[in-house]
């Protein structure tokens, strides 16, 4: 099966400026998040849908980060302004159905995100 | 609050021998958990996995043990590969609002030298 799939690869903007990145889970997935993984850190989870509604979005900073996913499939994650902080790499990932049990994680490449 | 604690940042060991990762986690609600392996550039893939009624999963050359008392889990290589080379996550989920959340450690990054 087709894996996670994430563009682009990598980005570099000026702070202050806005970025979106794009992310097309495994196909029949219901489940896919966007997670940061700030250097030397684990991912943290910034938002979490479930076909197209939100179920945690606590972590997100929702004054600069907004996320949509249409029609239950893909998803964008927009960032604007960014600032420095939010250079990390983002992780999109999928799952059969976070509503059961066993249900591992499936992950993208990531977008490196320089933010200068 | 870390909730999912990997306290060995970085681990070395000779090609054939045991690679010996660990993670201690603080939520008792915690109930399946998971190691994956990154390499760079990569996104993590996923491993091995136990739920919380099993103390032992096996799979090829990974075992992961869950340690529920001590709130801990490690993976065991048996032998380890120089391919093995790359930074371990563990993670942990629990429900919570109908569906299953999952927090991360901080990775160890394991190099076994040839």
């Amino acid at each position: 099966e087709a894996g996670v799939a994430q563009s682009p690869r990598y980005k570099i903007i000026e702070k202050r400026q806005s970025v979106a990145f794009w992310c097309n889970p495994i196909s029949g997935h219901a489940t896919l998040y966007w997670y940061q993984q700030i250097l030397g850190q684990g991912p943290k989870l910034l938002i979490q849908f479930q076909n197209n509604g939100v179920v945690d979005d606590s972590q997100l900073p929702k004054d600069r980060f907004s996320a949509e996913r249409l029609k239950g499939v893909d998803s964008t994650l927009k960032i604007q302004p960014a600032k420095l902080e939010d250079s990390a790499v983002y992780l999109c990932a999928s799952s059969l159905d976070s509503q059961q049990y066993n249900s591992p994680l499936h992950f993208g490449n990531g977008t490196r995100l320089t933010v200068t | 609050d870390q909730q999912v604690k990997q306290n060995s940042p970085s681990l070395s060991v000779q090609e054939g021998r045991i690679s010996i990762l660990n993670c201690d986690y603080t939520n008792s609600m915690f109930d399946y958990f998971l190691w994956y392996k990154k390499y760079p550039a990569e996104g993590p893939t996923f491993l091995i996995s136990i739920s919380s009624i099993k103390d032992k999963n096996e799979d090829g050359r990974f075992t992961v043990f869950l340690n529920k008392s001590a709130k801990h889990l490690s993976l065991h290589i048996v032998p380890s590969q120089p391919g093995d080379s790359a930074v371990y996550f563990c993670a942990a989920s629990a429900q919570g609002s109908g569906t299953y959340k999952y927090i991360f450690g901080t990775g160890t990054r394991l190099k076994v030298l040839a």
